[in-house]
């Protein structure tokens, strides 16, 4: 099966200014996240969705970012603006449906590197 | 709250020697556990999870894990390391009782493993 596509894999940006993010998950994966890895810490959850709905975005910073998946299939991420601490690595995971959600292990895309400078 | 603790930054192993990196837990109820590896810029891949049942767990690229209950630990083994194996390996747990999203991972620092030749 394909796996979780994630692009662009690199952006550099000026602080203050936007950018986005796009996620295409495994195909029937009803449950889709963003996480965010900092350099040398684990991946940390900014917001889950469950089919289009948002079910935790309680680690999302509102202020600046935004995230949707409006036909319950792909994702975008956004950051607006972005800051210098906003640099990191961006995941997208996917995983099976709810019912199987506990047992499911996550499967990740390969990250959208972010520099902010 | 759930935590995850890797107590070490760095494990150095000579090649066909076995290995282990550790990790400790904290959850409310019975624990989800799970480990990943990280490959230079790419994303998690799942190794292995403990759900229920037998405590050692067996998954990918020979790789196992036990889980001790008594001292919340899930260390990863491996009887003979390859230097393929070099990579940045995370543990995470989920808390089937958290009250929040019923599918919010949450990872450890990281452990980079380094197998010399």
């Amino acid at each position: 099966e394909a796996g979780v596509a994630q692009s662009p894999r690199y952006k550099i940006i000026e602080k203050r200014q936007s950018v986005a993010f796009w996620c295409n998950p495994i195909s029937g994966h009803a449950t889709l996240y963003w996480y965010q890895q900092i350099l040398g810490q684990g991946p940390k959850l900014l917001i889950q969705f469950q089919n289009n709905g948002v079910v935790d975005d309680s680690q999302l910073p509102k202020d600046r970012f935004s995230a949707e998946r409006l036909k319950g299939v792909d994702s975008t991420l956004k950051i607006q603006p972005a800051k210098l601490e906003d640099s990191a690595v961006y995941l997208c995971a996917s995983s099976a449906s709810p019912g199987l959600a506990y047992n499911s292990p996550l499967h990740f895309g390969n990250g959208t590197r972010l520099t902010v400078t | 709250a759930q935590s995850v603790a890797q107590p070490e930054d760095q494990v150095n192993v000579a090649e066909g020697n076995p290995l282990t990196v550790k990790c400790t837990y904290s959850v409310s109820g019975n624990p989800y556990l799970f480990w990943y590896v990280q490959y230079p810029n790419r994303g998690l891949q799942f190794l292995l999870k403990y759900i229920t049942g037998d405590n050692l767990v067996k998954g990918s690229y020979g790789f196992e894990a036990e889980f001790n209950k008594s001292q919340t630990s899930f260390h990863l083994k491996k009887p003979s390391a390859l230097v393929s194996d070099s990579a940045l390996y995370f543990c995470a747990v989920r808390d089937p009782y958290y009250g929040g999203s019923q599918g919010n991972l949450i990872f450890g620092k990281g452990t980079k493993l380094s197998v010399k030749p």
